[in-house]
């Protein structure tokens, strides 16, 4: 069975420029996650879709990120300008319909901002 | 929302010796409690997890305990390996959502 695909593994860009990432979850996997991993740090959740709907968002910086889940299977997750202080790794994780809080994570995207 | 508290930090242990890492929890409405373990570069990968109707599980080298009166659960570790060396992450799930403590670098000396 294939794990959670991320990409892209690695980008580096300007501040000021836009960047998008995408996952695709396990096959089936109706829970979708995006959390943020800064360095030495645990992963802080960013967005939380069931299907297609975002069911907690509270902790998405609005004015600058933004996610979809087209057809509740991939997501995009998007910063739309970037700033210095979103260098990090952005994990995507899936999760089971029924085993709440099993969670199955991608490889993440790490992204530096100069 | 929910708080996990993780300690400590930094762990260093010499082959074959135990670890320990302790977690701490806010909300009482949480039932589920899994470790984590990321090595460098890696993706977080789940090593064992218990719900909060047990109070001890097993596998292998690796055992968690949840006091649930206390709020607070452990990762436990014997005859510990240089493979073991990386962070491990304990979290709790409230509401569907899982929040991670900050995580303890063990670090496996030969």
């Amino acid at each position: 069975e294939a794990g959670v695909v991320q990409s892209p593994r690695y980008k580096i860009i300007e501040k000021k420029q836009p960047v998008a990432f995408w996952c695709n979850p396990i096959s089936g996997h109706n829970t979708l996650y995006w959390y943020l991993q800064n360095l030495g740090q645990g992963p802080e959740l960013l967005i939380r879709y069931e299907n297609e709907e975002a069911v907690d968002d509270s902790q998405l910086p609005k004015d600058r990120f933004s996610a979809e889940r087209l057809k509740g299977v991939d997501s995009t997750l998007k910063i739309q300008p970037a700033e210095l202080g979103d260098s990090a790794v952005y994990l995507c994780a899936s999760s089971p319909r029924g085993k709440n809080g099993e969670l199955f994570f991608g490889e993440g995207s790490r992204l530096t901002v100069l | 929302g929910e708080n996990v508290e993780q300690h400590p930090s930094t762990l260093s242990v010499q082959e074959g010796d135990s670890a320990v890492i302790k977690c701490t929890y806010s909300d009482s409405a949480s039932n589920y409690f899994p470790w984590y373990k990321q090595e460098l570069g890696k993706r977080p990968q789940l090593i064992i997890d218990i719900r909060s109707n047990v109070g001890e599980k097993k596998d292998q080298r690796i055992a968690v305990t949840l006091n649930k009166t206390a709020k607070h659960f452990s990762l436990h570790i014997t005859e510990t390996q240089p493979e073991d060396s990386a962070v491990y992450f304990c979290a709790s799930n409230a509401g569907n959502m899982l929040t991670f403590g900050g995580g303890t670098r063990l670090m496996v000396k030969p």
